[in-house]
């Protein structure tokens, strides 16, 4: 098993740009997480899905953000425009069914200059 | 907010055991204990879950008190690459999963 795959592991880009950050969850696995890191927050829920709908997006920081999950083995996290704000480590994870654990993937370095 | 609580930091000598501490003493009925480690920025990595009996994998054991309210997870014998952050966490099958800020655990020589 390859497990959660994240791409790309590294994003520069500037302030306003479009910013698409990618994961692909374990096979068979039917819930997918988004997260963020940073030294001040910690890791912070953004959204999560089960079944390929939306759940609880509550932690989604503002408007700019979005994600989807078009089927079982993809989901992106859009943020547009990007703000320096945004410099984080964004994180994937996902869970197979009752109360398997969280399995997270390796990271995506966003810095907004 | 993260329902469970753990020391900031704690320090173990290398060869013995670590025991890491944490309260859950909201914990419901249906919710597990789970813990997770981070070793610098790598994503979390899964350690052991259970909801009421003492759980032991090749990562480490833990222990549930009998009322639920807390649970140690132990590493039988430390090395420096379990120097990492240690997150405890409790949550329902159904329930999001939301971290705290976790014990960052030193291993010394």
């Amino acid at each position: 098993d390859a497990g959660v795959i994240q791409s790309p592991r590294h994003e520069v880009t500037e302030m306003g740009q479009e910013v698409t950050l990618r994961c692909k969850p374990i096979s068979g696995h039917n819930s997918l997480f988004w997260y963020r890191q940073t030294m001040m927050r910690g890791l912070e829920l953004l959204i999560y899905f089960n079944n390929n709908v939306p759940i609880d997006d509550s932690g989604m920081p503002e408007d700019r953000f979005s994600a989807k999950m078009p089927n079982a083995s993809f989901s992106t996290l859009k943020i547009q425009p990007s703000e320096p704000r945004d410099s984080a480590v964004y994180f994937c994870a996902s869970r197979g069914q009752g109360n398997s654990p969280l399995h997270f993937g390796n990271g995506t370095r966003l810095t907004v200059t | 907010d993260a329902k469970t609580t753990q020391p900031p930091s704690m320090d173990c000598a290398e060869g013995r055991a670590a025991n890491l501490p944490c309260n859950h003493s909201t914990i419901s009925g249906n919710e597990y204990v789970y813990w997770y480690r981070q070793i610098h920025s790598q994503g979390p990595q899964y350690i052991i879950h259970g909801l009421k009996n003492n759980e032991t994998n090749e990562m480490a054991s833990l222990i549930i008190t009998e009322d639920r309210k807390s649970s140690t997870l132990i590493l039988p014998h430390a090395t420096l690459r379990d120097t990492a952050v240690y997150y405890c966490i409790s949550s329902g099958d159904t329930d999001k999963l939301i971290f705290g800020t976790g014990t960052r655990l030193q291993v010394f020589p």
